[in-house]
């Protein structure tokens, strides 16, 4: 079945620093990748939306460039959040959705980020 | 707008039936997901729902219904492992999930 390999897992960082989560699809095309965070006890909540080879659209009230993101190729899909402040800190999650996905979307293990 | 409506919270006894309620108003419709999420992990694929009816797929069945924009989750035979929070989504037309804030379901011995 599909695959999404999400890394790192889990990572603490000091504020003011950059810290890139990567995901990788691993049996399939990933045409498009949804990045999502969420606190503690709410739902997920879309950050951006990348499609292989083109710029990603960001929901309103997401700062493009505070959270980098990079779509070169249909295996992978990268998150950088630079210059981290504790209120970054919160479960990052992707989700990709390509030829094998039938039923919609299949999502990566998540990234527990911890800003100090 | 578009939005999706379930409980917060719910609780059951281990071995007994739970229906999980969502209604969604969405524009446009491409089906309906429901996902299970344990804490501090990513959510997994439970079932997908586009016409109406009834799919059972093991102890958990999902319901669906276009007309009054409805949905159900059942489980069944409840185990401990199944305490978790489910999450509903409405893809709409342009295939964007739209989620529901999810349901925390707490399954008691």
């Amino acid at each position: 079945g599909a695959v999404v390999s999400q890394h790192p897992s889990r990572v603490i960082c000091k504020s003011g620093t950059s810290v890139k989560i990567e995901c990788r699809s691993l049996d399939f095309q990933a045409t498009t990748m949804f990045w999502y965070r969420q606190f503690p006890k709410q739902s997920l909540m879309l950050m951006a939306t990348s499609n292989e080879g083109s710029k990603a659209t960001y929901e309103q009230g997401v700062e493009k460039d505070k959270f980098l993101i990079n779509h070169a190729s249909l295996t992978l899909s990268t998150l950088t959040v630079t210059s981290a402040h504790p209120e970054d800190s919160s479960f990052y999650i992707c989700s990709a959705r390509g030829e094998l996905t039938a039923y919609g979307y299949t999502f990566g293990s998540g990234t527990r980020l911890t800003v100090v | 707008g578009q939005n999706i409506d379930q409980p917060t919270e719910m609780t059951a006894t281990e071995g007994a039936i739970v229906q999980i309620n969502c209604t969604y108003q969405t524009s446009g419709f491409n089906g309906l997901f429901w996902y299970q999420q344990h804490a501090g992990e990513a959510p997994t694929f439970l079932s997908y729902n586009v016409l109406d009816g009834l799919e059972e797929k093991g102890r958990f069945s999902s319901f669906l219904s276009r007309s009054k924009g409805y949905s159900y989750l059942l489980l069944k035979e409840l185990q401990m492992k199944d305490s978790a929070s489910y999450l509903c989504a409405a893809m709409d037309s342009n295939y964007q999930l739209i989620w529901g804030a999810g349901t925390k379901l707490i399954i008691k011995p």
